[in-house]
């Protein structure tokens, strides 16, 4: 079975830190990655999603950024943390083209940045 | 480009009673429609689908949504309320079902269910 794997769970930074958050998925192959952010336990921002290794699509412009250096792996790193990076960080995948469940999301368990 | 608007911040329904958690799109072709649910402090799981075919899908823990194409709404419902169902409830919208691009989420509805 499939599972999608997200750390840490949680972090608190300086401003102007760097942050690197990891997530990774196993039992699939050529999965769709997405970093989505979730400001005050409410709706959810699509920051990033990439359809293949080294292909990255960037929704919101900020200090943020995303790679895949491998297929199963998905990176959201920043340089310089702001205040307003705060939020609760969830990755997801889903089936690229057709399969067992076409369309739907499967979540990490999210990652909640404090930065300070 | 698509949307989804979840017109109520919060629902309040006793157990035992129907409940309905609202939603409507905008899309420029078919939708795509999906109901997530989030409890506190964790990330978010898939509830159901509309892909094609029947208007009323069947979900997970008793829920169902109807898909109404001349209103654009996507309702999500269940006939009988539980305290356990008190969570975050989100709407989404996916452009290319099959290209596997960007899914669209409502701001989402807090669901309380009281004993």
């Amino acid at each position: 079975s499939q599972t999608i794997h997200q750390w840490p769970a949680t972090l608190v930074q300086p401003v102007g830190s760097p942050l690197s958050l990891e997530c990774t998925v196993e039992g699939t192959s050529n999965p769709n990655l997405y970093w989505y952010r979730q400001a005050a336990g409410r709706g959810l921002q699509l920051l990033f999603y990439s359809v293949g290794i080294g292909q990255i699509s960037s929704e919101v412009p900020q200090n943020l950024s995303a790679s895949r250096p491998q297929d199963r792996q998905f990176i959201l790193s920043s340089k310089k943390l702001l205040l307003s990076d705060s939020g609760f960080y969830l990755c997801a995948w889903s089936v690229r083209g057709g399969g067992r469940a076409p369309g739907e999301l499967f979540f990490g368990e999210g990652s909640r940045l404090t930065v300070l | 480009a698509q949307s989804v608007a979840q017109p109520e911040d919060q629902v309040n329904v006793a157990e035992g009673n129907p409940l309905t958690v609202k939603c409507t799109y905008s899309v420029s072709g078919n939708p795509y429609l999906f109901w997530y649910v989030q409890y506190p402090n964790r990330g978010l799981q898939f509830l159901l689908k509309y892909i094609t075919g029947d208007n009323l899908v069947k979900g997970s823990y008793g829920f169902e949504a109807e898909f109404n194409k001349s209103q654009t709404s996507f309702h999500l419902k269940k006939p009988s309320a539980l305290v356990s169902d008190s969570a975050l409830y989100f709407c989404a919208v996916r452009d290319n079902p099959t290209g596997g691009f960007k899914t669209i989420f409502g701001a989402g509805t807090r669901l309380f269910v009281k004993a």
